[in-house]
């Protein structure tokens, strides 16, 4: 098993522009999110999914978008990039709450 | 408000010392309770996890925590620590009653001196 994989590992933007991260997992997990790693601020929830065609607000939403159109797949989109956003992202899932999450390595972005 | 809290932001030990890494939360109800550890440019990964039952749980490479509801606590240990220990380590507590929202302390960073 590949477990959770995202790509790409490091992206620089100039602000304004857009993108898409991407996260895939193939472990059959129900439930997958996304998260920004702050230095000093732990881990903050940005949107989550508990299964194929639902998706909800985590902590700090603003400025994202995600869709999960199968249970595989969960891609979080920058809509306008801005250096606030600048930060190292973390897909990851898990069967369900009695299970540990299970993350991917990361994507580092910088915005300039 | 609901919280978790790790009072060292960095920690220093010699390899071969013992180690306790501190978590204490914040919180309506007994939630479940995780430790994470995360090495330098990787994904975090479960070291434990507590659900319910015996207080004091086992984890992979070596490590055990103990919950004290009594205090609100969930610390981390490891009776001798290797090189390789060295990494950033992460709380976190979520509900019971719910499938998702995890909270998060802002992690220990573990110096390991030789």
């Amino acid at each position: 098993n590949a477990g959770v994989t995202q790509t790409p590992k490091f992206q620089v933007l100039k602000t304004g522009q857009s993108m898409t991260l991407q996260c895939a997992q193939d472990m059959n997990h129900e439930y997958m999110s996304w998260y920004r790693q702050d230095p000093g601020m732990g881990l903050r929830l940005i949107h989550y999914s508990v299964g194929a065609g639902i998706t909800d607000q985590g902590e700090v939403p603003n400025g994202y978008n995600v869709s999960r159109s199968t249970t595989e797949d969960f891609p979080l989109r920058l809509l306008s990039a801005a250096p606030s956003q600048t930060s190292v992202y973390f897909c990851a899932s898990k069967l369900d709450s009695l299970y540990g999450y299970t993350f991917g390595s990361g994507t580092r972005l910088t915005v300039v | 408000a609901q919280s978790v809290t790790q009072p060292d932001i960095h920690i220093t030990v010699s390899e071969g010392a013992s180690l306790e890494l501190r978590c204490n939360y914040s919180y309506g109800a007994t939630p479940y309770l995780f430790w994470y550890v995360q090495s330098p440019g990787q994904g975090l990964q479960l070291l434990l996890k507590y659900f319910s039952g015996d207080t004091l749980v086992q984890g992979i490479k070596g490590f055990e925590a103990e919950f004290k509801r009594s205090q609100s606590s969930f610390n981390l240990r490891k009776p001798s620590v290797h090189w390789s220990d060295a990494a950033e380590y992460f709380c976190a507590v979520g509900p019971m009653d719910s499938n998702y929202q995890l909270i998060w302390g802002a992690g220990t960073k573990l110096i390991i001196k030789p």
